[in-house]
């Protein structure tokens, strides 16, 4: 099983739609969860940190369940500049090392 | 907003030579790394670096890799021999004890 494990998409949807992206990790000792956004050829930006309890920032919506080992993330009222890899990333461990899944590529159109 | 800045951006290198990419990490982190991104592929660790010493590495990083802090600012990755299959993304990372990672614009490597 991969350490970190997302769907590759791509995700093709209109301006304005709901897209939510899903992630499942195998390491049960992880312990900060991330969603990241990566432009084509730039590196990784942090979207939002994921928590238990949930967390939303403006249309974007993170959650976390420990218990299946499964984080998501909802985009509401997407728009063209959404348009980017997404990338679910994990925290394993004492140090502070990440671990990035592949990414899901999101296209968001006219 | 604080930035991690890395150069060259863009690196050509023959097989075999050796290559020394260059990070500046925000001033006041703690914690340093080097990660890299093959094109089309996910971006993979390949070391930590905390109090003058690494402090983790992956398996990528073998004896051909090295990394160091010269001075109180800069953070280096070198590479001995370079081989076509380290032609990748190579992205710099800072962070403080709490605080979320800052990624450097990459040095974009390519093995000839």
């Amino acid at each position: 099983r991969k350490e970190v494990e997302q769907d590759p998409g791509p995700f093709n949807v209109p301006e304005g739609a709901t897209v939510a992206f899903n992630c499942t990790y195998s390491n049960s000792a992880s312990q900060s969860f991330f969603w990241y956004r990566q432009d084509c050829r730039k590196e990784p930006k942090l979207l939002m940190s994921v928590y238990s309890s949930g967390n939303e920032d403006g249309r974007f919506t993170a959650q976390l369940n420990r218990a299946s080992q499964y984080i998501s993330l909802l985009i509401r009222d997407s728009k063209l500049s959404d348009s980017a890899t997404y990338l679910c990333v994990v925290n394993t461990g004492g140090g502070n090392k990440l671990t990035f899944g592949t990414g899901t590529q999101l296209k968001v159109e006219l | 907003e604080p930035e991690v800045t890395q150069t060259p951006s863009h690196q050509v290198t023959q097989m075999g030579q050796e290559v020394i990419l260059r990070c500046v990490p925000i001033s006041n982190h703690l914690y340093f790394y080097w990660y890299r991104q093959i094109l089309g592929q996910k971006v993979e660790f390949l070391v930590s670096f905390y109090n003058n010493e690494i402090s983790e590495k992956s398996e990528i990083f073998d004896d051909q890799f090295s990394v160091e802090r010269p001075d109180g600012s800069n953070f280096t990755l070198k590479i001995r021999s370079t081989k076509l299959e380290d032609s990748a993304m190579y992205f710099c990372a800072s962070n403080s004890w709490t605080g979320g990672y800052t990624f450097g614009s990459g040095t974009r490597l390519t093995v000839v």
